[in-house]
């Protein structure tokens, strides 16, 4: 069965860097896009970013492009999500998922990783 | 960016009840939109897509309808394990966008 398992997260200080993983089992990573989407406590769900199945097209939401960057390592089946010059803005539960057949479907969610950004 | 707005953002209603979610897209999607259930501290779980088509698995309680800019989603006959917070999301343009959720509870 597909399993999604981000780590990661953790508290950080404004300006700081993260980077959080994505471990995927149960398909054939290398076969789908993928996505974060993140959740600001009490809030609703927001799209971060995606990266098609080879790596060659990286999407991003404007209120991350040029601090955030997601990769992946298809030899891994391993999602990566890079986060530097982080506001307090960006706290929140960072999701990973994994595309249906027609990619920008979520069909999979992990279980999520608490990023906080306080000094 | 598109923008997907959700209404109501929360109902309280019976055991049995028949509740009505929709959800307005700012311009045209087609068919291109998807519906997600996420229960307290848990990942969002998708059960609808392409507007209306049941995921493997979901319940046929569950139910979504819809084209263009106008989109509905049903629970026929309203169960305890239904309490959750809804989300649709349109996935004709990037960025994905999502409606800001609506709260279901039981009365």
């Amino acid at each position: 069965q597909v399993q999604l398992v981000e780590s990661g997260g953790g508290v950080v200080q404004p300006g700081g860097s993260l980077r959080l993983s994505c471990a995927a089992s149960g398909f054939t990573f290398s076969n789908y896009g993928m996505h974060w989407v993140r959740q600001a406590p009490g809030k609703g769900l927001e799209w971060v970013a995606f990266v098609r199945y080879d790596g060659s097209n990286k999407y991003y939401a404007d209120s991350v492009k040029g601090r955030f960057t997601i990769s992946r390592d298809n030899y891994r089946n391993t999602l990566y999500l890079q986060m530097s010059s982080l506001r307090a803005e960006d706290t929140a539960v960072y999701y990973c998922a994994k595309g249906a057949q027609q990619q920008l479907i979520l069909a999979y969610w992990g279980q999520g990783t608490l990023v906080t950004v306080s000094s | 960016d598109i923008q997907m707005t959700q209404s109501p953002s929360s109902l309280s209603a019976s055991v049995g009840d028949r509740v009505t979610i929709t959800c307005q897209a700012s311009q045209d999607i087609s068919n291109y939109l998807n519906w997600y259930q996420q229960k307290p501290g848990k990942a969002p779980n998708l059960l609808i897509y392409d507007a209306s088509n049941l995921e493997t698995g979901v319940p046929s309680r569950f139910s979504g309808s819809g084209s263009g800019t106008d989109f509905t989603f049903t629970i026929s006959s309203l169960q305890p394990e239904d309490v959750a917070t809804y989300y649709c999301q349109q996935y004709d343009n990037l960025p994905l966008t999502f409606g800001g959720g609506t709260k279901v509870e039981i009365k």
